[in-house]
């Protein structure tokens, strides 16, 4: 069954370094999108993508953020200058479509800002 | 504005006996919505979704959710819990996917 892989599980970085994070989403979906799990706290919608372009993002996603479709298969979140906030589980998830909103969710990658 | 509200952030059965996991949403209109089980260290994965056809909606695992507007309630359900069930829980809605905040799910044995 396709599923969506992300890399690396686990990322440890230090205060004001940069982090890509990095999501093969499902190979014939068109709409991926990023959120974050702070530790304890509930599934935040970050930014959804379609058609290589930004569709929607939240206000957490601010200019710290950025998203890319650097090829036809990755999918990734930067974090330009990372803060201890950033710390939390980051998952990509993919669509086929946006008339049932149905999403597959890689497995997430934990990000440790120290 | 959408937006879901899981009622119990813990919830605690015995093995065997019936899962009742309760979800309300705020919609202006038709929403879809979803139960998706996160299990430790694991990513999220979708249990089953209501996107206006029938209101009961069958998933995986023995799941079950009704939709009933006029109660705007989407409640989970299983009639028999089973060890592996233990888990955490969110219900979601669309458009922009926003979660609940989860509901922890133990089952003793």
């Amino acid at each position: 069954e396709p599923e969506v892989t992300q890399t690396p599980s686990h990322q440890v970085t230090q205060m004001g370094q940069e982090v890509i994070l990095r999501c093969v989403p499902i190979s014939n979906h068109l709409y991926f999108y990023w959120y974050r799990q702070i530790l304890g706290q509930k599934v935040e919608f970050l930014v959804s993508f379609y058609n290589n372009e930004i569709s929607e993002k939240s206000e957490i996603f601010d200019d710290q953020f950025s998203v890319e479709r650097p090829d036809g298969s990755n999918f990734t979140l930067k974090i330009r200058s990372t803060k201890l906030e950033d710390s939390a589980m980051y998952f990509c998830a993919s669509s086929a479509d946006r008339v049932t909103y149905e999403q597959y969710f890689g497995p997430g990658t934990r990000l440790t800002v120290t | 504005a959408q937006s879901v509200t899981q009622l119990d952030s813990h919830v605690s059965v015995s093995e065997g006996t019936p899962v009742l996991l309760r979800c309300n949403y705020s919609s202006s209109y038709s929403p879809s919505l979803f139960w998706y089980v996160q299990h430790p260290n694991k990513g999220l994965q979708l249990l089953l979704k209501y996107t206006s056809a029938a209101t009961l909606v069958k998933g995986i695992n023995g799941f079950e959710a009704e939709f009933k507007k006029s109660e705007t309630s989407f409640h989970l359900t299983k009639p028999s819990a089973h060890m592996s069930d233990a888990a955490e829980y969110f219900c979601v809605v669309s458009d922009h996917m926003r979660f609940g905040a989860g509901t922890r799910l133990t089952v003793k044995p």
